[in-house]
């Protein structure tokens, strides 16, 4: 295993159009987490899994965001109805998960999103 | 709430020299992780040094070293005999060690040009 993949690298889409990007995690980390990055910001957390169970969302994860991870492997993120301020780098970053540890998570390469 | 502030939009080091990154942040917890990342151009982010709250030694990976003051929050990356390969962002980031909370709260970064 080389490490979080994210697929797609970039993508391009108009206003209004639904999107969903993928992240693969290192296989044996189990808990996945999403984040947030425009141009001159660090990233911003947008939620997190431990397993398939969904356990923190922040509030910029709006209606129209959803992020799902069956069987507690991969995960997806999707965008309904696309704005042109959704226009970002997506990361995609995993980690072990055992209570008390200080493990650092590994970050993917991100999905750089374009709304036009 | 829990905020990290890089207040070194850009800072620029000659090839073999030293340099020094500021981070502050701020937190009513006393137990939390702080880490400092680098973000290549077009590149994945990966770990450069990691600090748990409960130790007073400053932590030191290779060149790079930091200096925590717990008290003060202060949290600065010293990068020793710097290299070409040096150049990067650099984000400061905070982990709550409480349990239930995993996300990292990320600085704006600080982009470092080394000079050759």
């Amino acid at each position: 295993d080389t490490g979080v993949s994210q697929n797609p690298r970039h993508k391009i889409t108009k206003r209004g159009q639904n999107v969903t990007f993928r992240c693969d995690p290192i296989s044996e980390h189990n808990r996945l987490y999403w984040y947030r990055q425009t141009l001159g910001q660090g990233p911003e957390f947008l939620t997190y899994f431990q397993n398939e169970a969904q356990l923190e969302k922040s509030r910029l994860l709006s209606d129209r965001f959803s992020a799902e991870r069956p069987k507690g492997s991969f995960s997806t993120l999707e965008i309904q109805r696309t704005e042109q301020g959704d226009s970002a780098m997506y990361l995609c970053a995993s980690s072990l998960g055992l209570a008390g540890a200080p493990y650092e998570q590994y970050f993917g390469p991100g999905t750089r999103l374009t709304v036009t | 709430a829990q905020t990290v502030t890089q207040s070194q939009p850009e800072m620029s080091v000659q090839e073999a020299e030293t340099v020094t990154l500021s981070c502050t942040y701020d937190t009513s917890e006393s137990d939390y992780y702080l880490f400092w990342y680098k973000q290549p151009p077009s590149r994945q982010m990966i770990l450069v040094i990691r600090q748990e709250a409960y130790k007073q030694q400053n932590a030191t990976e290779n060149r790079f070293s930091v200096n925590f003051q717990k008290a003060a929050k202060s949290f600065s990356l010293k990068i020793s005999d710097s290299q070409l390969g040096d150049a990067a962002m650099y984000f400061c980031a905070y982990r709550s060690a409480s349990s239930g909370t995993y996300k990292y709260i990320f600085g704006t970064g600080t982009r470092l040009k080394v000079l050759a």
